[in-house]
């Protein structure tokens, strides 16, 4: 079945660090790809997403790329704030049936950003 | 645009309680996932509806456990009786599932079983 595999944390970087979470994937089909990010106390907010291999998503300085030879959606910052603390988690959608579209997410990779 | 409303934030309760925790999606959404957060199981998918009919409750952990969407706009997720291991963070979340739309969080109840 579908899953999604993500790099263990937890993941401590200093301020200004250049941030990389591996994440890989399995899919039957043509799955739509995401990253969400979880701040203590919250729920998960979608980080960016991508659709079909090769996009690029993107959003407040992170980015991630479907890559469909390796099947990996690594996410990537140039320069990590203490502001980026939180857990991150890859996700998965399975392209939808008529029964609506299921998602399968990573276990989570806390990151903790020192200044 | 409101997003996804849960309540309560927090419950606490002692054990044996009846536990109902609700949700409201986002306006036109028509999937709707419960899920529970531990720090020991992480993120865990209970049961998903599509247009209000319960598609996949593999994950529900037992029979205490039941989940209801009578409509568009709510849902519910009881649990009878507690126990303390059902202490958790329960999210609630809806997507719309045409063209691999993103699922959107609410806040979650913060759920203690004393």
């Amino acid at each position: 079945g579908d899953s999604v595999t993500q790099m263990e944390g937890p993941v401590t970087l200093s301020e200004e660090a250049f941030l990389t979470i591996n994440c890989t994937y399995t899919a039957t089909g043509y799955p739509s790809l995401f990253w969400y990010v979880q701040y203590p106390g919250e729920g998960l907010q979608l980080l960016l997403k991508a659709t079909k291999a090769d996009d690029k998503g993107s959003n407040k300085g992170f980015e991630a790329t479907y890559r469909k030879e390796t099947t990996s959606f690594h996410l990537e910052k140039g320069s990590v704030q203490v502001s980026d603390s939180a857990v991150y988690f890859c996700a998965l959608s399975d392209g939808g049936s008529n029964t609506g579209n299921q998602f399968y997410f990573g276990t989570g990779t806390s990151l903790t950003v020192i200044p | 645009d409101a997003g996804v409303i849960q309540s309560p934030r927090h419950e606490v309760t002692e054990m044996g309680q009846e536990v109902t925790l609700r949700c409201k999606p986002i306006s036109g959404h028509n999937s709707l996932f419960w899920y529970r957060q531990t720090m020991m199981r992480g993120l865990e998918l209970l049961i998903y509806f599509n247009n209000n009919v319960p598609i996949d409750d593999s994950g529900m952990p037992e029979d205490r456990f039941s989940a209801k969407m009578p409509n568009a706009s709510f849902s519910t997720l009881k649990i009878q009786p507690s126990e303390p291991r059902d202490s958790a963070v329960y999210f609630c979340a809806s997507s719309w599932d045409g063209g691999n739309q993103p699922q959107h969080f609410g806040d979650g109840t913060r759920l203690s079983i004393l």
